[in-house]
């Protein structure tokens, strides 16, 4: 099955830093989603990104499918960002595909 | 209103028990699924349900039962609790199966500790 890694799988940022973070799957895919799960726990959607660049306002990602990867750009990084950040795929049979997970802390 | 709501939220229970967890998404969507999050936080597909017919069965205990009565809801039943099940449960639905080109929704997250 695809594999999804993640890197790194540690992160901790003074506020205000600017920081990505990468995802690299081992098979061609047609939708790759990036999360944010916060403290809380709660899965929040950020991006859904099978190719190309999107941004939300400090957030950005981009997918290079023919390269398989994609990364995720936090800019002027706040304590509110601090999480985890997971990549994942679409499997043949529609279910998502996890990697690990980074897990980011923004200091004040 | 909130899109895939699980309930409950929070549950704990004694070994041998048996608990459900309920799942309802209000997006119209078909397809409906089951993952685990671990201690380690590796999130993992259970199950997915497509129009209330279920389409993937991952390597999962038979203690572990999916029911769909309809395509908007999908709850999860498991017999004799062990220790190991202590994890959390998100619920997640989508429009379509397959290597389809649509987000997948996530639920708040059922978390459940057996004592």
């Amino acid at each position: 099955g695809i594999q999804v890694e993640q890197s790194p799988p540690d992160l901790i940022l003074q506020e205000g830093a600017n920081s990505t973070l990468r995802c690299n799957f081992s098979d061609s895919v047609n939708n790759l989603q990036w999360f944010h799960q916060n403290p809380w726990g709660q899965l929040i959607n950020l991006f859904y990104i099978p190719s190309g660049t999107k941004q939300n306002g400090r957030l950005s990602a981009t997918t290079v499918a023919t390269e398989r990867y994609s990364l995720l750009y936090i800019s002027s990084s706040q304590t509110t960002d601090s999480g985890v950040y997971f990549c994942a795929v679409r499997g043949s049979q529609g279910n998502l595909i996890f990697g690990k997970g980074t897990k980011l802390s923004v200091k004040p | 209103d909130t899109a895939v709501s699980q309930t409950p939220k929070y549950l704990v229970t004694q070994m041998g028990n048996d608990k459900s967890i309920k799942c309802e998404q209000n997006l119209g969507h078909d397809t409906m699924y089951w993952y685990k999050q671990d201690s380690k936080k590796f999130l993992k597909i259970m199950f997915s349900y497509n129009n209330k017919e279920l389409i993937i069965n991952e390597t999962v205990p038979n203690r572990f039962s999916p029911k769909s009565p309809d395509k908007a809801h999908l709850n999860l039943h498991i017999n004799s609790l062990e220790l190991g099940d202590s994890a959390v449960y998100f619920c997640a639905s989508s429009q379509g199966p397959g290597s389809s080109g649509n987000t997948i929704y996530f639920g708040e997250g059922s978390w459940l500790t057996v004592v």
